[in-house]
């Protein structure tokens, strides 16, 4: 059983509707991050956070410690959104562990 | 754009091939990490450097063999590969210490024929 644990596996959504994203862990953390990696392989960081919510533009980020739970949120998904969605934590070892990652396709 | 650039993009080997790949960032950091992601398995940790001393080789055959000549670059040198070392090979950077944002280049896919 993987230490960093996604959910769906595969995502597909209409334009415009609203996605969640789920990763859960059985680690202790100092941090979580939220990667999207696109076709091409590219990966860019969309969130890190310890504690609360983050919010940058259509993209919504929670975490709930107690509960070892992540969520993506995405309002009003676009095309331009699919990608896969990889959630990492920083262990207490200062380890990265990374989910298998989420597929999403968005369809006009 | 990351920061963090990678080359060659695409590279196609044969098993008795020598070949490298390059990495560089001008991001001040001061570590740097060599990642495999194999298809539908989770990203793999090869090396890591910090302070251009090697951190950490989580037991990867000696067919690769990272090398930091200095905090902005970071190469992997490949020879006598085989074709389940075909992958996309990413690179990432960061600042030691505390949390912090890991920056991640473009990835090299490699393909080992």
């Amino acid at each position: 059983k993987n230490e960093v644990e996604q959910s769906p596996q595969n995502l597909t959504a209409q334009e415009g509707e609203f996605i969640t994203i789920n990763c859960s862990y059985s680690v202790g953390i100092s941090a979580l991050h939220w990667l999207q990696q696109h076709p091409g392989g590219g990966i860019v960081s969309l969130f890190m956070l310890s504690s609360g919510k983050k919010k940058h533009g259509r993209l919504i980020a929670t975490i709930n410690i107690q509960e070892k739970h992540s969520s993506l949120h995405i309002t009003a998904s676009h095309p331009r959104d699919s990608a896969v969605y990889i959630c990492a934590v920083r262990s207490g070892t200062d380890k990265l562990i990374f989910g298998t990652g989420t597929r999403l396709q968005v369809f006009p | 754009e990351t920061g963090v650039t990678q080359t060659p993009r695409h590279l196609v080997m044969g098993m008795t091939n020598k070949k490298s790949l390059k990495c560089e960032q001008h991001l001040g950091h001061n570590a740097m990490y060599w990642y495999k992601q194999s298809a539908k398995k989770p990203l793999e940790l090869m090396f890591v450097y910090s302070l251009e001393e090697r951190v950490e080789n989580n037991s990867v055959p000696s067919r690769f063999s990272p090398e930091c000549p200095n905090s902005s670059h970071l190469f992997l040198h490949l020879h006598t590969l085989q074709p389940e070392d075909s992958a996309l090979y990413l690179c990432a950077s960061s600042q030691e210490g505390l949390p912090h944002e890991a920056f991640f280049g473009q990835g090299t896919r490699l393909t080992v024929v």
